[in-house]
């Protein structure tokens, strides 16, 4: 298994408070995605990074920021959470492309907003 | 606008049969399709990835076609299990931007 783990995996948070889910790999991997998946909508693409300070909006940006730091690390922030952020986040890792390609997830973290 | 489909409604098989799983896409030029495997409460899990110029891509019981005349590919799992019972995912990336795009899944069901 990829070395890949978010945290916390599980919250309970009330509307209006900041919220940062953490996303470590020990892959040393390029890439980094944050992705939420919500029903009938599937994995959405929320930012990504392709390199460290190297980040990039995805299809569902707007209440989220994200850091990366170091290699290993990758952040992303609520700055004041809204129930309609309520889901299950996934981070996902992904190495050079002449590898193959494909993407490595964590187990997710499943965040609920009061 | 850009468009994957995959078939929203659970294919419910009987052990022992062939299980084909469909991913349309409209308004892309894919280099590469991959397909997920995605359990319950985990994350997904990647299979397979077909390039472009690939018209097929076998691994153990799996196969999978891409088609892009049709922009359709297929999964296909020979011999199910009830353990293959899951949550498949189809995915497409242009190869440019490294940031794949996901189908919203079908759901397997292999009854015993």
């Amino acid at each position: 298994d990829a070395g890949i783990t978010q945290s916390p995996r599980h919250k309970v948070t009330e509307t209006g408070t900041p919220v940062t889910l953490r996303c470590h790999q020990t892959e040393n991997h390029r890439y980094m995605y944050w992705y939420r998946q919500d029903p009938g909508h599937g994995l959405r693409l929320i930012h990504y990074s392709y390199g460290v300070k190297d980040t990039d909006k995805g299809e569902v940006s707007d209440g989220y920021s994200v850091s990366r730091s170091k290699t290993e690390d990758f952040l992303l922030t609520l700055e004041s959470a809204t129930s309609s952020q309520t889901s299950v986040y996934f981070c996902a890792i992904s190495g050079d492309r002449t590898l193959g390609g494909e993407l490595f997830f964590g187990e997710g973290s499943r965040l609920t907003v009061l | 606008s850009q468009k994957i489909e995959q078939n929203s409604e659970a294919l419910n098989i009987q052990e022992g049969k062939t299980a084909t799983l469909t991913c349309n896409y409209t308004n892309y030029s894919p280099a590469y399709l991959q397909w997920y495997r995605q359990d319950p409460g985990r994350g997904p899990v990647f299979l397979l990835l077909i390039r472009e110029n690939e018209k097929e891509k076998r691994k153990e019981r799996l196969k999978v076609t891409f088609d892009t005349t049709l922009k359709q590919s297929l999964f296909h799992i020979t011999a199910s299990q009830p353990a293959d019972s899951a949550t498949y995912l189809c995915a497409l990336d242009s190869g440019g931007s490294y940031i794949p795009t996901f189908g919203r899944g079908t759901s397997l069901i292999v009854h015993p």
